[in-house]
């Protein structure tokens, strides 16, 4: 069973930078997965960040970005501010018509 | 505006039956995939299940089996109709619509799917 990871947790300081990772329990993450990362705060819906990798949904501010960084999938927040304390959650596209959620970063500013 | 509202949800015996709405608004869920994904309480996301354009559909392993999902598009609205539920199956479940590159770009704000005795 494919598992997807992310770091459970991530603390930052304002102002900085800060990349979260997401990972395959066997192998690497590619652009052929269509990595895509979603932002939610407590008792919110999911809000979309990036999808394709590196494409940002409108309204997104550009401190927020995508990429692949090795064999991960990575979101990097440059410029981090107090509403960015979030949960982050990377999805990636199996193929087959299915998509799994990774488990999800915790992302605390301070 | 696009809007996606869900209904349905409710307090459900291990076993039972509920079928969650999803009711479109702003767009044409006929122009779309759309997809359920689930939250149980204090976890993480989970796909559960997508409907394509084409009327094909696709199920997380979890509930492959016991949920269907289905789509009325003159009415606009998505459907997930769950069976043989199970505590584990208690979670928020939200739709959201599918956009090319395989991403989800509408949510709605979910509704609660609570299964115990």
């Amino acid at each position: 069973q494919t598992v997807v990871t992310q770091e459970p947790s991530f603390s930052v300081s304002p102002g900085g930078t800060v990349t979260l990772t997401c990972g395959l329990s066997s192998g690497s993450v590619s652009t052929t997965y269509y990595p895509s990362w979603y932002q939610q705060t407590p008792g919110q819906a999911p809000r979309t960040l990036i999808y394709n990798t590196n494409t940002r949904s409108s309204g997104v501010p550009d401190r927020f970005s995508g990429s692949v960084l090795g064999n991960k999938a990575a979101l990097t927040i440059t410029g981090a501010q107090a509403d960015d304390e979030s949960d982050y959650y990377c999805v990636l596209y199996m193929g087959s018509g299915v998509w799994v959620f990774g488990g999800g970063t915790k992302l605390t500013v301070l | 505006e696009m809007q996606l509202v869900e209904s349905g949800g409710g307090l459900v015996q291990p076993g039972g039956s509920l079928r969650l709405s999803c009711a479109a608004s702003g767009f044409l869920v006929s122009n779309f995939y759309m997809s359920w994904v689930r939250q149980a309480p204090g976890k993480g996301l989970e796909w559960v299940s997508v409907t394509h354009t084409d009327g094909s559909t696709h199920y997380a392993d979890s509930v492959k089996g016991r949920f269907t999902i289905s789509r009325d598009n003159p009415e606009n609205t998505v459907y997930l109709q769950a069976t043989s539920l199970r505590a584990a199956d208690t979670a928020v479940y939200y739709c959201a619509r599918g956009r090319p590159y395989f991403h989800m770009d509408v949510w709605g704000k979910g509704t609660t799917v609570s299964v115990s005795s």
